[in-house]
């Protein structure tokens, strides 16, 4: 059974500062997801990646897959109130499997 | 499209009532997923879909839990009967098909307490 591990668990920040948050697999992902879940609402998906090593951008987030296909990071550039919500990392096989999550704060 | 459809966004009923969560999947989507959400165990797959084939319920939890998809555009899970460590946020999501780089869409959910 695949096991995900995100950190870290909790994050709260200041708006305008930088951030990280990972995702480690116990084994190779099939391709892997990030989602943002807001209070009350599913998760919305944010970005696929296949490819180790490959790097995406999504405005000021910069999503990174390590070479080997077993870990992600996820870095928020200057980051702002809106950002705040619970970040979750999957992989995209053939049944959609969840880390826990990074739950991100961001204080006005 | 107005996208994956859950009701009711709020459920509470007493422990050993029967309790009925429905799903619209997103049209033309082949695979339609269930899961449940807790503080303790974050999101878990209870049971998917696919082309209205049951194909993976090793995340039922019990007996107790069952689902159906008798249509393209129409699933349940029942819960019957209800207990308090049901208690959770059940959601609801399709994709165009297993493992589908376009992602998979979640409703909104549905809010269960049990008391």
């Amino acid at each position: 059974t695949q096991l995900l591990e995100q950190s870290p668990q909790f994050l709260s920040i200041q708006e305008g500062e930088n951030l990280t948050v990972y995702c480690n697999s116990s084994s190779v992902f099939s391709s892997l997801q990030w989602y943002r879940q807001e209070p009350g609402e599913g998760p919305v998906l944010l970005v696929t990646v296949v490819t180790g090593g490959e790097v995406k951008k999504l405005k000021r987030l910069t999503f990174q897959f390590g070479d080997a296909r077993k870990d992600s990071s996820l870095h928020i550039t200057a980051a702002q109130p809106g950002d705040t919500g619970l970040y979750l990392c999957a992989d995209s096989g053939s049944r959609l499997t969840f880390g826990e999550g990074t739950q991100l704060t961001v204080n006005p | 499209d107005a996208g994956v459809i859950q009701s009711p966004r709020h459920e509470v009923t007493e422990m050993g009532q029967e309790v009925t969560l429905r799903c619209k999947p997103i049209s033309g989507h082949n695979s339609l997923f269930w899961y449940r959400q807790t503080m303790m165990r974050g999101l878990e797959l209870l049971i998917y879909f696919n082309n209205n084939v049951p194909i993976d319920d090793s995340g039922m939890p019990e007996d107790r839990f069952s689902a159906k998809m008798p249509n393209a555009s129409f699933s349940t899970l029942k819960i019957q009967p209800s207990e308090p460590r049901d208690s959770a946020v059940y959601f609801c999501a399709s994709s165009p098909f297993p493992g589908s780089g376009d992602g998979y869409t979640f409703g909104s959910g549905t809010r269960l307490t049990v008391v």
